[in-house]
């Protein structure tokens, strides 16, 4: 099967920096998306990687490591507009579907 | 440039009756996608479509679904005789012909239906 896994929760304070770990098993794997979904939005593209090492876009960083099957999310500086949920994606080839983990849940507090 | 547009944003149906969600893939954008949330869980993907074909459809249910992307005008999800437990909000995304550096889908909105 293809699974994506990664904490239900986290709770950070605000202007602390918090990492959201994903672990992957899958078959065709080509790369893994972080995406960002307030309540009631859409989900919104916040960083890929195609290759192992670190990608780094403002605030927030992501990492891969193939050969761990794992990645993370980094967000620094957070800020109470961060409160979200934040899904692990992995892109199962170039131009084709994508497998979404369950999404962790940031309460981010004052 | 408008984004993804999906309509209706709220769809209430009763039981047996079908459901037709629509969604208008970005300008120059070639390629959607459909996905399911339930509450409190991740998306879960149905179908991918390209004009006129049908790419992967590994996630649609067997019966009851169905997709399609015509030549002109927007993709269709197409739920017959609907059941309470298809209540969920459906996200359509979509991409260009040639995938950007980031591989990245554009959602729309989504369309979320109630199955009373």
């Amino acid at each position: 099967g293809q699974s994506l896994e990664q904490p239900s929760e986290v709770t950070a304070v605000e202007g602390a920096i918090v990492q959201i770990n994903c672990t992957y098993q899958t078959s065709g794997f080509y790369g893994l998306s972080w995406y960002q979904q307030h309540d009631g939005g859409a989900p919104t593209f916040l960083s890929y990687n195609g290759l192992d090492g670190l990608e780094e876009t403002g605030r927030f960083s992501s990492f891969l490591s193939r050969s761990d099957s794992y990645g993370y999310l980094l967000l620094q500086e957070l800020q109470m507009k961060d409160s979200a949920s934040y899904f692990c994606a992995a892109l199962m080839n170039r131009d084709d579907k994508i497998i979404f983990g369950k999404g962790t849940r940031l309460h981010i507090l004052p | 440039n408008a984004g993804v547009m999906q309509n209706p944003r709220h769809l209430v149906r009763r039981r047996g009756q079908e459901a037709r969600l629509r969604c208008s893939p970005m300008k120059g954008h070639s390629h959607v996608y459909w996905y399911r949330q339930l509450p409190e869980e991740g998306l879960k993907f149905m179908v991918y479509l390209q004009k006129e074909n049908i790419i992967d459809e590994s996630g649609m249910p067997k019966e009851r679904f169905s997709a399609e992307f015509p030549k002109e005008g927007p993709s269709i999800l197409r739920i017959q005789q609907v059941v309470r437990g298809d209540s969920a909000a459906y996200f359509c995304a979509s991409s260009p012909p040639v995938a950007g550096a980031y591989n990245e889908q554009f959602f729309g909105p989504g369309t979320r239906l109630t199955v009373l």
